[in-house]
């Protein structure tokens, strides 16, 4: 079956910029996504590519895709407290097919 | 923004007892979804349903679950005797263009 791996933790200092890694293993994957979970909160959709594009930027966020490797990451610019949660990549075949997700990345900033 | 609704927010339950969860879906949404994320952990896919039936679900999703939208606008997951693994955070999505999550219900089985 599909599998979408992810270190556990990261930690960065406040104002560098924060990359966070993900692999996966389905070759027909089609969307790929990253969800940002705040303690005790939801998934919060912050970011998505689709499988024909190598980058996606919006505002602080930078989405790299390495089709190839199936490697995907997220950059935050500019890291910030508020940016302290767990970050999840995600993937689907399609729009609206199930997601697999990843083991999800612990981000702490460091002041 | 359109949101998807989930109640309650917490529950808690003895174990072998029924528990429903709820979600109203983003109304144009047509895919529905329920996931769980067990603390700390990965998560999880349980069941997608469309068109008024399951249309995938995993391992997880035994006997024990059913879901159903019993008046067209509510989505409810039902697990009939509650076991303690089942406690986990249970999220709720709906899909139409793109994916919206609701805010979780937390399961506690004691």
């Amino acid at each position: 079956g599909e599998d979408v791996e992810q270190s556990l933790f990261l930690s960065v200092r406040e104002g560098d910029s924060s990359v966070i890694n993900c692999t996966y293993t389905d070759s027909s994957s089609t969307y790929l996504y990253w969800y940002k979970q705040e303690p005790g909160a939801g998934l919060q959709l912050l970011t998505y590519i689709f499988s024909n594009m190598d980058m996606k930027q919006d505002q602080r966020l930078t989405v790299l895709l390495n089709k190839k490797d199936k490697h995907l990451s997220l950059r935050i610019a500019d890291t910030q407290t508020g940016d302290s949660a767990i970050y999840f990549c995600a993937e689907a075949d399609f729009g609206n097919e199930k997601l697999t997700f990843g083991t999800g990345t612990r981000l702490t900033i460091i002041p | 923004e359109p949101e998807v609704t989930q109640t309650p927010s917490h529950q808690v339950t003895q174990m072998g007892q029924e528990v429903i969860l709820r979600c109203v879906p983003i109304s144009n949404h047509l895919y529905f979804y329920w996931y769980r994320q067990i603390l700390g952990q990965k998560v999880e896919f349980l069941v997608s349903f469309y068109n008024n039936e399951i249309s995938e679900k995993s391992e997880i999703f035994d006997d024990q679950f059913s879901v159903e939208r019993p008046d067209g606008s509510n989505f409810t997951l039902k697990i009939r005797s509650t076991k303690l693994e089942d406690s986990a955070m249970y999220f709720c999505a709906t899909a139409g263009y793109g994916y919206t999550f609701g805010s979780g219900t937390r399961l506690t089985v004691v």
